[in-house]
C-alpha cells in the first residue's frame, strides 16, 4: 500500500495562482489516475479534477491538474483565485487491492 | 438529478451497532459501483468500503474490516453499511458516494450522516 502526502495548508491572495501537491510514497504516480476533490465547510466533496487532468463539466478552467513522474507528485493548480475557492482539497488514487487512497487534505485559505 | 441521501446516523456507545442507509435517485442505481467514505472531526477523508454494481465484489479498508458490512438492494435503489463493535475513533460523518461510470473517481456524494461514538 502507498500513502498520498499533501501540505496541511496553503494560502494565497485573490486573483493569484496556487498549486497544491500530492506525493505518492511508493509506486509510480502514473500507475493509477489521480483525482482531486474540493470540500467546502459543511458541504459534501465535489470533484474538480479526475483522470490526472480532466475537468468535470461545470468546473471552471481555472482548475488544472498534472502529474510529475520525476517527483512522483500530482498537483492541482488554481488560477485567478476567488474567495469561493477557499476549501479543503483532497487528492485520491487507487491501489492494487481495489482500495481507494485519499491524501490527508490541504486547507486552502484565500486571504 | 442524481441524489444520494444518507440516514441512520446517531449517538451510540462504544461496542454498539448502527445501520446506515443511502437512498439513491436520478440514475440507474444497479449500473453503478458504490462506496462509503467518512470524515472524522478535524481529519481528512477516509475511504471505508466499496461494492460493485451487482454485489459480486466487496472491499473494505483495513481499519473497518471484520466490523463493517456493506450491502445494497438494487430493487430499492439503496446502499447500506452495517457498523458493529463501534469505537470512539469511528466517530465521523459517513458519506455515500457513487463511482463514476468510467471508474477511478467518485462523481456524486451525499450530504452525509453523523455517527458519534461516545460513552
Amino acid at each position: 500500500n502507498f500513502m498520498l502526502t499533501q501540505p496541511h495548508s496553503v494560502s494565497e491572495s485573490p486573483g493569484k495562482t496556487v498549486t497544491i501537491s500530492c506525493t505518492r510514497s511508493s509506486g509510480s504516480i502514473a500507475s493509477q489516475y489521480v483525482q482531486w476533490y474540493q470540500q467546502r465547510p459543511g458541504s459534501a466533496p465535489t470533484t474538480v479534477i479526475y483522470g490526472d487532468n480532466q475537468r468535470p463539466s461545470g468546473v471552471p478552467d481555472r482548475f488544472s491538474g498534472s502529474i510529475d513522474i520525476s517527483s512522483n507528485t500530482a498537483s492541482v493548480t488554481i488560477s485567478g483565485l476567488q474567495t469561493e475557492d477557499e476549501a479543503a482539497y483532497y487528492c485520491q488514487s487507487y491501489d492494487s487491492s481495489n482500495h481507494w487512497v485519499f491524501g490527508g487534505g490541504t486547507k486552502l485559505t484565500v486571504l | 438529478e442524481v441524489q444520494l441521501v444518507e440516514s441512520g446516523g446517531g449517538l451510540v456507545r462504544p461496542g454498539g451497532s448502527l445501520r446506515l442507509s443511502c437512498a439513491a435517485s436520478g440514475f440507474t442505481f444497479s449500473n453503478y459501483n458504490m462506496n462509503w467514505v467518512r470524515r472524522a472531526p478535524g481529519k481528512g477523508l477516509e475511504w471505508v468500503s466499496s461494492i460493485t454494481s451487482s454485489s459480486t465484489s466487496i472491499y473494505y479498508a483495513d481499519s473497518v474490516k471484520g466490523r463493517f458490512t456493506i450491502s445494497r438492494d438494487n430493487a430499492k435503489n439503496s446502499l447500506y453499511l452495517q457498523i458493529n463493535s463501534l469505537r470512539v475513533e469511528d466517530t465521523a460523518v459517513y458519506y455515500c458516494a457513487r463511482e463514476a461510470a468510467s471508474g477511478w473517481y467518485l462523481d456524486y456524494w451525499g450530504q452525509g450522516t453523523l455517527v458519534t461514538v461516545s460513552s
